[in-house]
Formats: C-alpha cells, structure tokens, sequence
C-alpha cells in the first residue's frame, strides 16, 4: 500500500496563476481533508470530504476549491493563487489505525508551494 | 471554537533525558487526542491516541496522559535518542460521525535531542 500520495512535491507559481493540487489513496477510506502549514502554526484544515460525493468547508476555505473526484482521490485547487497561499499543503485521510479500532487520520508528504 | 496550546515550542535537550511534552485544550467535549511526529519535509505520523475515558496510552519509550476534566495532556519520552529529534504535535478530535472526527493542532513542539 502507497497509503495517501500526493502530487506535486514542490510548485513555484506567480501571482494569479491556477493550479490543482492531487491526492490519492489507496486505503479505501471515506473521509479526506486538505489541511495547510505555515510557520510556526498548527495545521490548518481547508476542506474535507466525509465521503465521495460530498465536500466541507473547513476553518480556512477562502480562495480554495476542492473535487472529491471518486472514492481514492481529493483535489484541491487555487483558481488565482496570493502569496498568502505559500504555504505546505497535506492531504490526509481517516480510517481505521492498524490493528486497531480508533480512528486516525493518516497523511501524505505534502505539497510545498511558493506564490510570489 | 476548540483551541490547542503546546508548550514548550521549542526543547534543546542531551541524549538519555527524560522528557514531557504539554499539550492543552480549551473545549473538554473531545471525542479522543492524538500525538503526532512530524519529521522535517516528510507527513504526520500518529505516535499515540487516547480515548476520551482513557487515562494514558504507552509505546515503547513514549507515555501520553489525558485528564479531560483540565483540558490536558502531557506526552512523556523516556530515555530521549538522537533519532527522537523531530517536531510533536497534539491534536484532539471534536465529535465522531461521517461529518465529524475533525483534528485541531496545537502549533508543535520542536525536539531537538543531541549526542
């Protein structure tokens, strides 16, 4: 298992350009979110997803976009990205921890982006 | 609105000692919390999770406590390595349901554990 990808690793955009962030995985979760990192803050969450279909506005939604495309994968996208956009972007997804009852949520490596 | 407080930001500690890391929470109505280790450039991954009417959960070298009632928790590294260096976040879990199990974060404490 792969468990949560996502693509790319590392994005430079200008001012207003677009762009949409992937996110896949494999784990045959319902649930995913898109959360954002910036320094020196916890992880902020964007938009979720509690199933395919279905889409959330998280605590910071603003200039954001998201598909939950089918049940593997949630995209997120900036139609006309700020600077205030730089930022690491992760995708996560809830399901089961191993071997266990509890739910957790398990994450991807994240998406560094710089918007100058 | 649930809010998440982690102190101290930053530890700068020798290898072998014992540490505890504090995480604290104003809403008590948390369904469970987690600790989490976030590696520089890399993802989250889940150290521990304790439920709302636990007390602690162990692995290995790492002990979390919850008291629900003081909105706290304390992370506990016994015998910290080199390889412990990392940045901890607390998270807790408002609620349960398809809509629900969303995390708040605390801003992180940065470990830096040297030889």
């Amino acid at each position: 298992n792969a468990g949560v990808t996502q693509t790319p690793k590392f994005q430079v955009l200008k001012t207003g350009q677009s762009m949409t962030l992937q996110c896949a995985q494999d784990m045959n979760h319902n649930s995913m979110y898109w959360y954002r990192q910036d320094p020196g803050m916890g992880l902020r969450l964007i938009y979720y997803s509690a199933s395919e279909g279905t889409t959330d506005k998280g605590e910071v939604p603003n200039g954001y976009n998201v598909s939950r495309l089918n049940k593997r994968e949630f995209s997120l996208r900036l139609e006309s990205a700020a600077p205030s956009q730089t930022s690491v972007y992760f995708c996560a997804s809830r399901g089961l921890l191993w071997g266990g009852e509890q739910e957790t949520q398990y994450f991807g490596p994240g998406t560094r982006l710089l918007v100058l | 609105k649930q809010e998440v407080t982690q102190i101290p930001a930053a530890l700068s500690v020798p290898e072998g000692e014992n540490l505890v890391l504090n995480c604290s929470f104003t809403d008590s109505a948390i369904y469970n919390l987690q600790w989490f280790r976030q590696d520089p450039g890399k993802g989250l991954t889940s150290l521990l999770l304790i439920q709302s009417s636990q007390r602690e959960q162990t692995s290995g070298r790492l002990n979390a406590s919850l008291d629900k009632s003081s909105g706290r928790s304390t992370l506990y590294i016994a015998a910290s390595q080199p390889g412990d260096s990392a940045t901890y976040l607390c998270a807790v879990v408002v609620g349960r349901g398809s809509t629900l199990g969303r995390l708040y974060f605390g801003r992180g404490t940065q470990l830096t554990v040297w030889p």
